[in-house]
């Protein structure tokens, strides 16, 4: 049981290039959450799942994109990545909405530069 | 204003002492609150959930006060791996299935 897995760990950028950080899960959760992480500013919620084939944006959704691709999987894609999306990226799953635990994976720390 | 507030610190106890926190939120509306834990560069892990009765597991007590709109966490006889940043969480508005963090608690236990 992996749990959260998170690929790449770390990535580093140039202004205008895009990337997707994938996630996948092996826990059958139903719900999927992708959060940045900013000194001071705390955990952050971009995107989240609430189900296989629903998205819906969180807090801070701008310049962001997500997929749910199935069940097991949700992927982040910056699409042309600016220094102010310089951050640590965690993507999480619960088994079904708010009331339940949040499991996170590893994290992928990103700079662009 | 923040949906979830919390003291940043950090707070520094010696071994043994007895520390706690306080987490305000806004939303009266409010479900479901967590404490987690989360480790210098590793990701937040479940520390417990807080319940309208309280909640307790070992050295660590969480309560939940509706009328003032907090939550505490308790941590008894501290020890040296308690040292991380202790996040609250609590379901936030706009949709069941969105929680909000706060900004984390950390704390260093010295010897």
């Amino acid at each position: 049981n992996a749990g959260v897995t998170q690929t790449p760990k770390f990535q580093v950028l140039k202004t205008g290039q895009s990337m997707t950080l994938q996630c996948a899960q092996d826990m059958n959760h139903n719900s999927m959450y992708w959060y940045r992480q900013d000194p001071g500013m705390g955990l952050r919620l971009i995107y989240y799942s609430a189900s296989e084939g629903t998205t819906d944006k969180g807090e801070v959704p701008n310049g962001y994109n997500v997929s749910r691709l199935n069940k097991r999987e949700f992927s982040l894609r910056l699409e042309s990545a600016a220094p102010s999306q310089t951050s640590v990226y965690f993507c999480a799953s619960s088994s079904s909405g708010s009331y339940n635990e949040q499991f996170f994976g590893p994290g992928t720390r990103l700079t662009v530069l | 204003r923040k949906e979830v507030e919390q003291d940043p610190g950090p707070f520094n106890v010696p071994e043994g002492a007895t520390v706690a926190f306080n987490c305000t939120y806004s939303n009266s509306a409010s479900q479901s609150f967590f404490w987690y834990r989360q480790d210098c560069r590793k990701e937040p892990k479940l520390l417990m959930s807080v319940y309208s009765s309280g909640n307790e597991d070992g050295r660590f007590t969480a309560q939940l006060n509706r009328a003032s709109q907090y939550i505490s966490l308790l941590i008894r006889d501290s020890k040296l791996s308690d040292s991380a940043t202790y996040l609250c969480v609590g379901s936030g508005s706009g949709g069941y299935q969105k929680v909000t963090f706060g900004i984390g608690t950390k704390l260093q236990v010295i010897p």
